[in-house]
């Protein structure tokens, strides 16, 4: 069954901790992203990647890091450094330029 | 800056009837458009895609229309059910940003019986 995996789907954390979520997609695409949902915001773009050990920063990439060192895999790290941390983080793939993305089912993040 | 508007946050529509969900964009550049639908909680799920060769694509209930010189887009349904009622995004994406994806802020549609 081809996907997008994104877990936990609840995530608690205390202030000043770093925390990764982890995204997983077995649908051989190249493209991986990470956006934020907020109240009344709609999806803003973190970090997106185009391709294996490559990515690119988005609107909103301070206090976030990213890694792709395999294909399926694209973890997002929500660092201490960013100030809003709670969120509805969602993960997307595509197969590449002017495709849809296919959006896994998000991890909501509270940080106390 | 906000390159893709929506300006109306909210649409209530009866069963049967047509919803019409509009979207607007600033950057000239966009060559492919798409609506997502988005229940609660969960992620968001394409419905239709038009490409900016084409002004109008079609989809079963689903119908988006493309307005090049207005850079406006919008999203027909006919006929609305209650199991549309969502929150539907406008995105839009250009070749020259390799293909990354700019939403919408979203408009909750609301079908009643």
């Amino acid at each position: 069954d081809g996907g997008i995996t994104q877990s936990p789907k609840y995530l608690f954390r205390k202030e000043g901790q770093n925390v990764t979520l982890s995204c997983e997609q077995n649908l051989n695409h190249d493209a991986m992203y990470w956006y934020r949902q907020d109240p009344g915001q709609g999806l803003r773009l973190i970090y997106y990647s185009q391709i294996v050990n490559d990515f690119q920063k988005g609107d909103i990439a301070e206090g976030y890091s990213v890694s792709r060192e395999k294909k399926e895999s694209f973890p997002l790290t929500v660092t201490s450094a960013q100030k809003n941390p709670t969120a509805f983080y969602l993960c997307a793939s595509s197969e590449g330029m002017n495709t849809e993305a296919f959006f896994g089912q998000g991890t909501r993040l509270t940080v106390v | 800056d906000q390159q893709v508007k929506q300006n109306s946050p909210s649409l209530s529509v009866q069963e049967g009837r047509i919803s019409i969900l509009n979207c607007d964009y600033t950057n000239s550049m966009f060559d492919y458009f798409l609506w997502y639908k988005k229940y609660p909680a969960e992620g968001p799920t394409f419905l239709i895609s038009i490409s900016s060769i084409k002004d109008k694509n079609e989809d079963g209930r689903f119908t988006v229309f493309l307005n090049k010189s207005a850079k406006h887009l919008s999203l027909h349904i006919v006929p609305s059910q209650p199991g549309d009622s969502a929150v539907y995004f406008c995105a839009a994406s250009a070749m020259m940003t390799l293909g990354r994806l700019y939403f919408g802020r979203g408009t909750q549609l609301t079908v009643w019986p």
